[in-house]
């Protein structure tokens, strides 16, 4: 069966300092990848997604980046946190080649910037 | 790009009665649309999906109903537990325009409170 990894689970960091989350899936291979942000109380916004090793598509400009360094690892960055970046962020997969593909969730990391 | 709509917001309701959920969709070509449950510091997970050639699709006591016309779905909860609270998200998917990916646009969520 497939899972999805994310960590650190919680995360605080002064506002300037850099930023690394981290996504891995097990089970699958070639998955397609994404990174989501959900501030408090609010919906889920698309940030980056990902169809394969260094390809990476950014849905909102901003001061975050992503990676894809091997075919299960999905990266977020930052160089500089803002307090604006605080929020849930999720990593999600799925399957590519079929539009009714199920997409899965991770268990997020919660990131507060002071 | 796609846009989807959400509404309510927030929604109480108490035992026993039903909810209705209601999403909109602007883009034609979505053709996927899955409902997703997020309760309090969790992951979202999928609790029924519907695609774009079905007009309707139940599952215990939930319900989806499709109407690609009028670019709209809702999701029906009846008999709702206090175990019903939370927030459900609906989204709409679609190939980019090159084909080479597949993407769900969320509506805003919508906090559903049973009262016992």
């Amino acid at each position: 069966s497939q899972t999805i990894h994310q960590w650190p689970a919680t995360l605080v960091q002064p506002v300037g300092s850099p930023l690394s989350l981290e996504c891995t899936v097990e089970g699958t291979s070639n998955p397609n990848l994404y990174w989501y942000r959900q501030a408090a109380g609010r919906g889920l916004q698309l940030l980056f997604y990902s169809v394969g090793i260094g390809q990476i598509s950014s849905e909102v400009p901003q001061n975050l980046s992503a990676s894809r360094p091997q075919d299960r690892q999905f990266i977020l960055s930052s160089k500089k946190l803002l307090l604006s970046d605080s929020g849930f962020y999720l990593c999600a997969w799925r399957r590519g080649q079929s539009s009714y593909n199920e997409q899965f969730f991770g268990p997020g990391t919660r990131l507060t910037v002071l | 790009g796609e846009n989807v709509e959400q509404h309510p917001s927030t929604l109480s309701v108490q035992e026993g009665d039903s909810a209705v959920i209601k999403c909109t969709y602007s883009d034609s070509a979505s053709n996927y649309f899955p409902w997703y449950k997020q309760e309090l510091g969790k992951r979202p997970q999928l609790i029924i999906d519907i695609r774009s050639n079905v007009g309707e699709k139940k599952d215990q006591r939930i319900a989806v109903t499709l109407n690609k016309t009028a670019k709209h779905f809702s999701l029906h909860i009846t008999e709702t537990q206090p175990e019903d609270s939370a927030v459900y998200f609906c989204a709409a998917g679609a190939w980019n325009s090159g084909g080479s990916n597949y993407k769900l646009t969320f509506g805003k969520g919508t906090l559903l409170t049973v009262n016992p």
